[in-house]
């Protein structure tokens, strides 16, 4: 099975600050890559695909990055909308594996 | 607007049964795959199995803790999903959500509310 690694567990920051996730696959994934942001007592949500391609409806302060075995997620400007917790997951093979997640919290 | 509605979750003893479904709506089920992901109490999200449609097989793949005791089935004809679940132990307590697996995205692009099933003696 592929092992997907997030990083940080946790963090915290305040409105107006650019934060980042990382996300390392343990195999190569290409960018068969996704994240899903999901709020307290509410189902996740998928964010991007592929990556770096936005879902419908999701604003353009969210960005991904990467391939291979590394990946990025980037808030440009955390809103406070955005205080969840995000996830990764590789859709490259079955089983189909997720990061252990990483709680945004504010400052 | 598309969407999925879970049902049939509650609370079984260790090695009972339960049969899940999944309503699904305004949108082309029969040509959709569909998985179940499963997060427990306070925990991460856990892919638990997928059905492809019947186009493409309708084939069932299972996560390695749930395989030989879970059984993922479709009704196109009533646009429901189900997730059989047998000789269930208390590390299957979780919220169960039903998924649509895009086959172009290669991602779980829409999720039910979800139901919450309860393994306690």
């Amino acid at each position: 099975d592929i092992q997907m690694t997030q990083s940080p567990s946790s963090l915290s920051a305040s409105v107006g600050d650019r934060v980042s996730i990382t996300c390392r696959a343990s195999h190569s994934i290409s960018t068969f890559l996704n994240w899903y942001q999901q709020k307290p007592g509410k189902a996740p949500k998928l964010l991007i695909y592929g990556a770096s391609t936005l879902h419908s409806g999701v604003p353009s302060r969210f960005d991904g990055s990467g391939s291979g075995t590394y990946f990025t997620l980037t808030i440009s400007s955390l809103q406070p909308e955005d205080f969840a917790t995000y996830y990764c997951q590789q859709g490259y093979v079955t089983p189909r594996t997720f990061g252990q997640g990483t709680r945004v919290e504010l400052k | 607007e598309a969407q999925l509605v879970e049902s049939g979750g509650g609370l079984v003893k260790p090695g009972g049964s339960l049969r899940l479904s999944c309503a699904a709506s305004e949108f082309t089920f029969n040509n959709a795959w569909m998985s179940w992901v499963r997060q427990a109490p306070g925990k991460g999200l856990e892919w638990v199995g997928r059905i492809k449609s019947r186009t493409d097989g309708g084939t069932t793949d299972y996560a390695a803790p749930v395989k030989g005791r879970f059984t993922i089935s479709r009704d196109d004809s009533e646009n429901t999903l189900y997730l059989q679940v047998t000789s269930l132990k208390i590390e299957d307590t979780a919220i169960y959500y039903c998924v649509t697996d895009s086959r172009t995205k290669y991602a779980f692009d829409m999720w039910g509310l979800g139901t919450m099933v309860t393994v306690s003696s």
